[in-house]
């Protein structure tokens, strides 16, 4: 089954304890991104990755860092979390990154920095 | 810049009403537009997209969306609401840096009443 995973679903840390959130996919897709959710906003871009060894940064990139070592995985970095990087927290796919590509998104998760 | 704005954050219907979920863009350029949707505790699922093709665009389950340049408008409708629509629906339109990114609203919760 075509899909974007990421892991895990729910967590919960304290201020400043590094964290890591894996994603994944199995579409052999070359554009990867992810976004947070806050209520009455959407979502917001945080990084993107066109392709291997490629990424950059989206509209809220403070606080945060991504590795694009292989086309598979786009993992999501949190060296030092704080309360506001609570969130719910989507990775998305799509194959090439052009603007009418639809993202595959994952099914979220769920961060709560104490 | 891009921006999307859906009218109203919350949306009640009975079953079997028309559905109406508003959306307003802002765009210098033709855009590209998307209609999501999201169920609790999943991620976002494309229910159809606009891309400088058919004015009136047929999605899933039994949503449609037209695209009407005058009024920068991409309303998504469905006839007959299901208890199972209850959910919250996201428009986006594709950023003009062509990385990908797509610019969200800020949601619609749609309520449906049996």
């Amino acid at each position: 089954e075509a899909q974007v995973t990421q892991n895990p679903r729910y967590l919960i840390t304290v201020t400043g304890k590094k964290l890591t959130v894996t994603c994944s996919q199995n579409m052999n897709h070359e554009y990867m991104s992810w976004y947070r959710q806050d209520p009455g906003l959407g979502l917001r871009q945080i990084y993107y990755s066109m392709n291997v060894e490629v990424t950059d940064k989206g509209d809220v990139p403070e606080g945060y860092k991504v590795s694009r070592k292989e086309k598979r995985n786009f993992p999501l970095i949190l060296e030092s979390p704080s309360p506001n990087q609570t969130s719910l927290y989507f990775c998305a796919s799509s194959p090439g990154g052009l603007n009418y590509s639809p993202l595959h998104f994952g099914n979220g998760t769920r961060l709560t920095v104490t | 810049a891009q921006s999307v704005t859906q009218l109203g954050s919350h949306v009640s219907v009975s079953e079997g009403a028309l559905v109406l979920l508003r959306c307003n863009y802002s765009s210098s350029v033709p855009p590209y537009l998307f209609w999501y949707v999201q169920y609790p505790n999943q991620g976002l699922q494309l229910l159809l997209k606009y891309t400088s093709a058919a004015t009136l665009v047929k999605g899933i389950n039994g949503f449609e969306a037209e695209f009407k340049k005058s009024e920068t408008s991409f309303h998504l409708t469905k006839p007959s609401a299901h208890m199972s629509d209850a959910a919250e629906y996201f428009c986006a339109v594709s950023d003009l840096s062509n990385t990908g990114k797509l610019i969200f609203g800020q949601g619609t919760t749609l309520q449906v009443k049996p």
